[in-house]
């Protein structure tokens, strides 16, 4: 079975630009988790989509959002780039999305914004 | 709101060495999943091992145990005979349980290991 798979790894921006970045989830886990890991915060909860729908959000600023698919893959856009979005962007994915399930996690993109 | 402690910054032991890493959590949920990851340097956290709020019931894996006591709010996780692969940071978390809440980790800081040869 394909691992969780995130594109691109590796990006460099410049303040007040926007980014896209993609997520595809393991076949046939319907809700997608994103979350921001830097040096200072650690691993932050970005959102969590499930079939579509957003159910849950972390205390992220507007410029931060995101979308799923039919197909369970999902997006995250950051518009307005700031120099301390620069961090890895780690994807997970997960079968039932109940909160007791295993997730399982891409290997990021590190996003670096000068 | 929910909160994970990790006290521990950063742990150096020789290989073969037994090592226990420390995981303290709050929450005001009855019903709670704690979870253990690994995240080697290739960046990609791994699931280690979970456990629900109902089962204190500790276990071993292999070389991996986990010691969970409601009554101190510890999940502490223990490697037994580490070995140099076992170096990456280690990142407890806690989420709460129920289609409602979706899939929410909130993790502590982490804690690197360094299983030196």
């Amino acid at each position: 079975k394909a691992g969780v798979t995130q594109t691109p790894r590796y990006l460099i921006k410049t303040r007040g630009q926007q980014v896209t970045l993609s997520c595809s989830p393991i076949s046939g886990h319907r809700s997608v988790s994103w979350y921001q890991q830097t040096p200072g915060q650690g691993l932050q909860f970005l959102f969590e989509y499930f079939s579509e729908t957003q159910r849950n959000k972390g205390n992220f600023p507007g410029r931060f959002s995101g979308r799923q698919f039919s197909n369970s893959r999902s997006e995250m856009n950051v518009s307005t780039l700031e120099l301390g979005d620069s961090a890895l962007y780690l994807c997970a994915s997960s079968w039932k999305g109940t909160g007791m399930d295993e997730q399982y996690f891409g290997p990021g993109t590190r996003l670096t914004v000068t | 709101a929910q909160k994970v402690t990790q006290a521990q910054t950063e742990i150096s032991v020789v290989e073969k060495e037994d090592v226990t890493l420390d995981c303290v959590y709050e929450t005001r949920d009855t019903t709670y999943y704690l979870f253990w990851y690994k995240q080697p340097p290739s960046g990609e956290l791994v699931f280690l091992i979970r456990r629900n709020s109902f089962d204190e019931q500790n276990e071993i894996s292999g070389r991996y145990s986990w010691n969970f006591q409601k009554s101190t709010s510890s999940f502490n996780f223990t490697i037994t005979a580490s070995q140099v692969v076992d170096s990456a940071v280690y990142f407890c978390a806690l989420s709460e349980a129920g289609k409602k809440y979706g899939n929410k980790l909130v993790f502590g800081a982490g804690t690197i290991l360094r299983v030196k040869s």
